[in-house]
Parts: structure tokens; sequence; C-alpha cells
């Protein structure tokens, strides 16, 4: 069964970093585009992050450009997200996805707070 | 970037009885490829969201038969057959088409 399980989240400080995985089974991440999806505390869904099938471009949301970075591991079939700069804004459950599809993991909370 | 449209925000439903969700997209969702990315995913209380449709009409696995989705180009519909207690959630229409990858505001269905 396709399952991709997203861990990493965890409480920091403002101005913390943070990196979440998304290990992924069942299927290839070389064969999809894949994207990082957060949801704030009682809000809808947000797109954060994508890579493209091929692994060489990226695409970031306005409000994480410069402080977010996708990148992926193909041999380990992971995908990962490194978070700089955190803000509480940034507060949400982070859910990796098939971005055709929207299917996708169990999320990982991140919290920013001091 | 593509904006979805989700009507109506809230569904108020009867057990037993049908429901529609409308999504409309500000563009076409038809891909290079062929196909149109357009999802639709249920998110129960205190759940992740939950894929339910693909590709505008493809019942995921383990997606109930009272579920289904149809439409074209830009407007789709989400039905469900006859309410169950088990479907009140909130329910957000997504396209996959391109990135970046946009989801409707959400409807939110409960029962009457």
């Amino acid at each position: 069964e396709v399952q991709m399980l997203e861990s990493g989240g965890d409480l920091v400080q403002p101005g913390g970093s943070l990196r979440l995985s998304c290990a992924a089974s069942d299927f290839s991440l070389t064969n999809y585009p894949m994207s990082w999806v957060r949801q704030a505390p009682g809000k809808g869904l947000e797109w954060v992050s994508g890579i493209s099938t091929s692994g060489r471009t990226t695409y970031y949301a306005d409000s994480v450009k410069g402080r977010f970075t996708i990148s992926r591991d193909t041999s380990a079939n992971t995908l990962y997200l490194q978070m700089d700069s955190l803000t509480a804004e940034d507060t949400a459950i982070y859910y990796c996805a098939k971005r055709t599809t929207g299917h996708g993991g169990q999320g990982t909370l991140v919290t920013v707070s001091s | 970037d593509i904006v979805m449209t989700q009507t109506p925000l809230s569904l108020p439903v009867t057990l037993g009885q049908p429901a529609s969700i409308s999504c409309r997209s500000s563009e076409s969702l038809v891909h290079s490829d062929g196909n149109t990315y357009l999802s639709w995913l249920q998110q129960r209380p205190g759940q992740p969201p939950r894929l339910l449709i693909y590709m505008i009409s493809n019942r995921f696995s383990g997606a109930p038969v009272r579920f289904s989705g149809s439409g074209a180009g830009t407007d789709f519909t989400l039905k469900i057959s006859s309410v169950e207690a088990e479907d009140v959630g909130v329910y957000y229409c997504m396209q996959g088409t391109q990135f970046p990858q946009t989801f409707g505001q959400g409807t939110k269905v409960e029962i009457k």
C-alpha cells in the first residue's frame, strides 16, 4: 500500500530550524512531483513547497521562500523539508503529498514558540 | 496561481439524503499529458486529510461507493448519494495539475 510517513516535527523557538522527513513506501519519489502542505490550527490546507519528478526544479510559496528548502534522497526514497528562521506563523501540521492526487501521510506537528 | 473556489462553504445535511459540493478553478486543469488532476479530500475532525477522489472521478482505495466525482475543464462536483454520520467533516477540492498545488477553502458538512 502506498504510504508516506512524516517525521521531524517538534517544538522550536522563533528563529530556530527543523528538518522534516517523509519516507515513501510502495512507490518511487522519482516518478511523481511531490509537495509539502501544511495546516495551521483551525485553518485550511496551504501548499508550502514542491519538487519536480526529475528533482531538478523546486518551488516555494512566497511565505517560505528563502527560509525553507525542499530536497530528496532517491536512494532512501525520502523527501525532506529544511526549515530555517522559523516564526510563529509556521506553526502547523506538515504533510507530504503527491502533487497530482493529494494523497499524503499522517503529518508531523511543528510548533514555533518561546 | 490557479484559484479553487468551493460552494457552499457550509452544508447541513440530513442523514440518508444526497449532498453535493461544487468546485470551480480559475483556469483549465487539463494537463499537457491529457489528464485532469482534480481531487477531493475529506478531513474528519481531528484527522489528517484523506484522499477520496482523484482525476475527477476515480475513487481512491477505501473510499465508499456513495462518493462520486464529476466535471470537466473548470467545473467539478462531489456528490454523496446518501449521507452517513461518518461523513461529517471538511471537504477540499484540490488541483494537482501544476505547481503551486492549490486547494479550495473547504466545505464543512454537518448533520442537521
